[in-house]
């Protein structure tokens, strides 16, 4: 069956520290990804898309990687302030036309002072 | 621009009664999508429309109901209410999943007694 995980473990990390957050899947064939944040009592929030020709994407402190070999992205968040603790969602597209976005269950990522 | 819109934000039925959660986009997107979110379980894809008149099943469609009579509106409806249907659930809508993310409404807070 297809599956997404994500580290269901809490990540704490010093402020200032690059936060790295990982999101294994097995039996899909995407041909991109995306990854979100969620704070508690809201919505997903979209950051950033990354197709499979993509190995890297950046937006100003973020950096997800998609190695479609290991079937594995990364997402980093450089610099990390206590304003970037939240739950990060990576998601998948399938079916036909990749129309269908299935969730992981999120790591939930804590930065101290 | 109001985005994704959900209505109600909290409701409580009782187990057997119907209702109707309401999402309304106001960006033109075609992709929308209802989703419910439980502790541990991360986000579950119940329904999605790739355009009006367009519907298919997600994750876990049984005991609900969709329809998208116009690009704006995707109604969820609840026809016998269940505990098991206890949860938040969020609408989303995206101008196409294969180049944008999707964007979230604020969810319904939805308990069964």
């Amino acid at each position: 069956s297809q599956k997404i995980e994500q580290n269901s473990e809490a990540l704490n990390i010093q402020e200032g520290k690059t936060a790295t957050l990982t999101c294994n899947y097995t039996n899909y064939s995407p041909a991109y990804l995306q990854w979100y944040r969620q704070d508690p009592g809201r919505g997903p929030v979209f950051l950033l898309l990354i197709r499979e020709n993509e190995k890297e994407k950046r937006k100003e402190r973020l950096k997800v990687t998609f190695d479609t070999t290991l079937k594995q992205s990364l997402f980093h968040i450089t610099a990390s302030q206590p304003a970037d603790s939240a739950t990060y969602l990576c998601a998948l597209a399938s079916g036909g036309g990749y129309q269908k976005v299935t969730f992981g269950t999120g790591t939930k990522l804590q930065v101290i002072p | 621009n109001a985005g994704v819109t959900q209505t109600p934000k909290f409701q409580v039925l009782k187990t057997g009664q119907s209702m109707t959660l309401q999402c309304a986009q106001d960006m033109n997107h075609e992709y929308m999508s209802w989703y419910r979110q439980d502790p541990g379980m991360g986000l579950r894809l119940i329904h999605y429309s790739v355009g009006a008149g367009i519907t298919d099943q997600g994750e876990v469609p049984n005991g609900y109901n969709v329809s998208r009579s116009t690009t704006e509106d995707f109604p969820l409806r609840l026809l016998s209410a269940a505990p098991s249907q206890t949860s938040v659930y969020f609408c989303a809508s995206s101008g196409g999943t294969r180049t944008y993310g999707y964007t979230f409404g604020s969810g319904t807070r939805l308990t069964v007694v």
